[in-house]
């Protein structure tokens, strides 16, 4: 089955931009989306498609697919960032949904 | 207000059964694929499965394929989920979650609040 992989947690201080890969086989090939999830609440997608932020994300929120490793860039970080980020793809050999294992993001 | 609200959780003994729920407003719910995602205390999200918007598109996750069996109503604009032979493993929140794409193979674009189920003797 395909495997994402994540970083467990990355540490970013205010002001600074946070980035957080995803790496899969082909990746590049694939459609990357992002979700933010704070604690005790339910996901929210920042970034869909690679690139796209629907309507409500912050410009700060951008993300990129290439190769083997899809990113999502949080620029100029705010307190209210901090959150586990997971990336999700679609497994066509499978057919199934994938995700990653989160990432922890820290505002330090 | 588009809108999901998740119910039907609660404790199970292993080898029970349980029926989730999941009420859409908002929204006219026969364009969506809907899936279901589940949470395990203090881990990752893990994608259960989706249903394309006229149910002619149906995946489990390996986990639970012929213990679950996600359906759908869209006169009621409901999304279910009834899972048998439970196992602690899928002791989790369980969240609904929209899928704009007919097909079932995209974003997920509106959560529900999630439910939780325990499994546990």
């Amino acid at each position: 089955s395909y495997v994402l992989t994540q970083p467990p947690s990355v540490s970013v201080a205010p002001g600074k931009t946070a980035r957080i890969t995803c790496g899969g086989n082909n990746m590049g090939t694939k459609s990357v989306h992002w979700y933010q999830q704070k604690p005790g609440q339910a996901p929210v997608v920042v970034i869909y498609y690679d690139s796209d932020r629907p309507s409500g994300i912050p410009e700060r929120f951008s993300g990129s697919n290439s190769g083997n490793t899809a990113t999502l860039t949080i620029s100029r970080v705010e307190a209210g960032d901090e959150a586990d980020y997971y990336c999700q793809v679609w497994d066509s050999s499978s057919d199934h949904q994938v995700f990653g294992g989160g990432t922890k993001l820290t505002v330090l | 207000e588009v809108q999901l609200v998740d119910s039907g959780g609660g404790q199970v003994k292993p080898g029970g059964s349980l029926r989730l729920s999941c009420a859409a407003s908002g929204f006219t719910f026969s364009s969506y694929s809907f899936n279901w995602v589940r949470q395990a205390p203090g881990k990752g999200l893990e994608w259960v499965a989706c249903i394309s918007s006229r149910s002619s598109y149906i995946y489990y996750a390996d986990s639970v394929k012929g213990r679950f069996t996600i359906s759908r109503d869209n006169a009621k604009k409901s999304l279910f989920l009834q899972m048998n032979s439970l196992r602690a493993e899928d002791t989790a929140v369980y969240y609904c979650a929209r899928d704009p794409a007919a097909a079932g193979r995209g974003a997920f674009d509106i959560w529900g609040q999630g439910t939780m189920v325990t499994v546990s003797p």
